[in-house]
């Protein structure tokens, strides 16, 4: 399976919101709403954003939203804040199997 | 607290044959699914196989490369993950991460990693 692809970097400023795309195929993405974004900060261990699409996890912020359209998934930061600043992964189930993205780097200005 | 701490990484040649454990702590270790995925330096996350529970039959997944080389097991009893590989190569360099699945499908707590270097 391929990886899933991310656009390599997004940056905004404190208080802007960015928008990261996660585009698959119809073999993952797209048939099943089993998608989960993840954020790793540098020299860190991955950390579950998002899963289900759109479902956050107790203890993570409301800034954070995921949301899907066929094979495209993407996560939603708003009112970017500073610690924001990190790697964020998609990641889909597919048959069995997972498929991650290939990474977006996001910077906040 | 869960807390989910790798050992075993190292340098190994290409050809040879490493075992990396992962020992759990602060859960039912034997309710759950359990994955590795790995990160070679500088780049992305990369799903290598997958456990799933006894009681959901025990059965493992692995990704294409890896597959046929590498080897997913368990012991409830130590509550301790396992992954052995064999036959090494140099893209096999990585930090390999143990992970707890949440809902079946998804990874919410990762350990630390262990730094895998296959080279000659």
């Amino acid at each position: 399976q391929s990886a899933l692809t991310q656009p390599p970097s997004v940056s905004g400023s404190p208080g802007q919101s960015v928008t990261i795309s996660c585009t698959g195929t119809s073999s993952d993405v797209s048939s099943y709403n089993r998608v989960s974004w993840y954020q790793q900060p540098p020299g860190t261990a991955p950390k579950l954003m998002i899963y289900e699409v759109s479902n956050r996890p107790s203890g993570v912020p409301d800034r954070f939203s995921g949301s899907k359209s066929g094979n495209t998934a993407s996560l939603t930061i708003s009112g970017l804040q500073a610690e924001d600043e990190a790697d964020y992964y998609c990641s889909s189930y597919t048959s069995s199997l997972y498929v991650f993205g290939t990474g977006t780097k996001v910077t906040v200005l | 607290e869960v807390r989910l701490v790798e050992s075993g990484g190292g340098l190994v040649k290409p050809g040879g044959s490493l075992r990396v454990s992962c020992a759990a702590s602060g859960f039912t270790f034997s309710n759950a699914w359990m994955s590795w995925v790995r990160q070679a330096p500088g780049k992305g996350l990369e799903w290598v196989g997958r456990i799933k529970s006894k009681t959901d039959g025990g059965t493992t997944d692995y990704a294409a490369p890896v597959k046929g080389r590498f080897t997913i097991s368990r012991d409830d009893s130590k509550n301790t993950l396992y992954l052995q590989m064999n036959s090494l190569k140099t893209e096999d360099t990585a930090v390999y991460y143990c992970s707890r699945h949440y809902r079946s499908h998804y990874f919410d707590n990762w350990g630390q990693g262990a730094l895998v270097t296959v080279s000659s």
